[in-house]
């Protein structure tokens, strides 16, 4: 089983500033089957990248994704209010094994 | 739009069973394989288990192996997810997120319910 491991666990941070959250393998990657999802609080998880670096539906052009094999990278470039919450990696292409990291909270400081 | 409408709330007693539902509505279920997520208290997303909507097939994570049967109604549009002899530990929030088209088998999460809390408690 692929085990992913995010850093940093907490990044506190304030609005108009760039975050960077990271991702990282135990084992390649197949495919660059690597998905970031949003977190709040109440709600349902919302999908952000998928295929390591594709911006899904009507996610801003703040968010991007980065990285290959074993490392990858969620950038925000300038943070607004709302993005702060919990994020997540998973990996869907060790299927049927689907596995999460232990997620990163992006704080406001 | 694809909306995934979760049963309410259960409070179950240890050893017990509780079984959460799931309605999609907005696209055919049949054509979408279906996942359950949990959350406990504190912690981070966990992968339960798969269904092929269409067949009916299924595969689980090897924790809930024995414990989790996932099925569906295809005529309501509604998966299910049975967890069986509970414990403390499995109180958490249950989600429920689509996944690939049948039959692309690793895919992203694309919708996700709001999630169902279970809470084991004597």
């Amino acid at each position: 089983e692929i085990v992913l491991t995010q850093s940093p666990g907490t990044l506190s941070l304030s609005p108009g500033e760039r975050a960077t959250l990271s991702c990282r393998a135990s084992q390649s990657v197949s495919s660059n089957s690597l998905a970031w999802y949003q977190h709040k609080p109440g709600q349902a998880p919302s999908l952000l990248i998928y295929g390591a670096s594709s911006r899904a539906t009507g996610i801003p052009d703040r968010f991007s994704g980065s990285g290959s094999g074993t490392d990858f990278t969620l950038t925000i470039s300038r943070l607004e209010p709302e993005d702060f919450a919990m994020y997540y990696c998973q990996q869907y292409g060790s299927s049927p094994r689907y596995t999460f990291g232990q997620g990163t909270k992006l704080e406001i400081k | 739009q694809v909306q995934l409408v979760q049963s309410g709330a259960e409070v179950e007693k240890p050893g017990a069973s509780v079984k959460v539902s799931c309605k999609a509505s907005g696209y055919t279920l049949t054509t979408y394989y279906m996942h359950w997520v949990r959350q406990a208290p504190g912690q981070g997303l966990e992968w339960m288990g798969i269904i092929n909507t269409s067949g009916g097939a299924t595969s689980y994570a090897q924790k809930f192996q024995g414990r989790v049967t996932m099925s569906r109604d295809t005529s309501t549009s509604t998966v299910y997810m049975e967890l069986s002899s509970l414990r403390s530990e499995d109180t958490a929030v249950y989600y429920c997120a689509r996944g690939g088209k049948i039959p692309t088998w690793g895919y992203f999460f694309d919708s996700w319910g709001l999630g169902t809390l279970v809470t084991v408690s004597s």
